[in-house]
């Protein structure tokens, strides 16, 4: 299966301030994720991200906020923007590898917003 | 929209014994059910799925039944050890998105 490097494992972050996280995945894959987990909670799809198209984002989750960038079939990035104390969570990538292997998911970004 | 129920929150089983965690899920069309592992401090870790057009699957101590008629799917662990430990999360996929259940905590005592 797939490995995913996500990038920075967790962060302290001022209110106000923008993140931005990265996800290399070490083979190419055609659909890739990026997920909020609350501590403790299930996960909350933010948005999906095809190479060479605007990702498409899930109700209360919008461009502005969370800016996602696709350049290539092996990397994304996901932008937390303007934080707030609300917005600390860990924030996950995952890609999907196809029938028989599932969805495979980085080891997440742990946020914390002061 | 798809909806995944799963039950219990917290299960805690002896050393040994067999763990089982239960989900269900509205829409008929979904076709393919992974069960994840998540420890402390990781992403969650596929640790075995089933697709709708077979019943059981087996690997290992690990095993998941899937009852298309009732829409239910279950996860089984047999002869549970600590490091069994973790927080368990059913899912099932419609248009290639995976919806969640809300997670398990298995805890296995000594």
């Amino acid at each position: 299966s797939a490995v995913i490097s996500q990038k920075p494992s967790r962060d302290i972050c001022q209110r106000g301030t923008s993140l931005t996280i990265q996800c290399q995945v070490d083979s190419q894959v055609t659909m890739m994720f990026w997920y909020r987990q609350q501590p403790g909670q299930s996960l909350t799809l933010i948005a999906t991200a095809n190479q060479g198209s605007e990702a498409t984002y899930e109700s209360g989750f919008v461009i502005d906020k969370f800016p996602i960038s696709r350049p290539n079939l092996t990397f994304s990035t996901l932008t937390v923007s303007n934080m707030s104390p609300e917005d600390s969570s860990i924030y996950l990538c995952s890609v999907d590898q196809g029938a028989g292997y599932g969805y495979t998911f980085g080891s997440g970004t742990r946020l914390t917003v002061v | 929209g798809e909806n995944v129920e799963q039950h219990p929150s917290t299960l805690s089983v002896q050393e040994g014994d067999s763990a089982v965690i239960k989900c269900t899920y509205s829409d008929s069309a979904s076709n393919y059910f992974p069960w994840y592992k998540q420890e402390l401090g990781k992403g969650p870790q596929l640790i075995i799925d089933i697709r709708s057009n077979v019943g059981e699957k087996k690997d290992q101590r690990i095993a998941v039944t899937l009852n298309k008629t009732a829409k239910h799917f279950s996860l089984h662990i047999t002869e549970t050890q600590p490091e069994d430990s973790a927080v368990y999360f059913c899912a099932a996929t419609l248009n290639y998105q995976l919806i969640w259940g809300a997670g398990t905590k298995l805890i296995i005592k000594p």
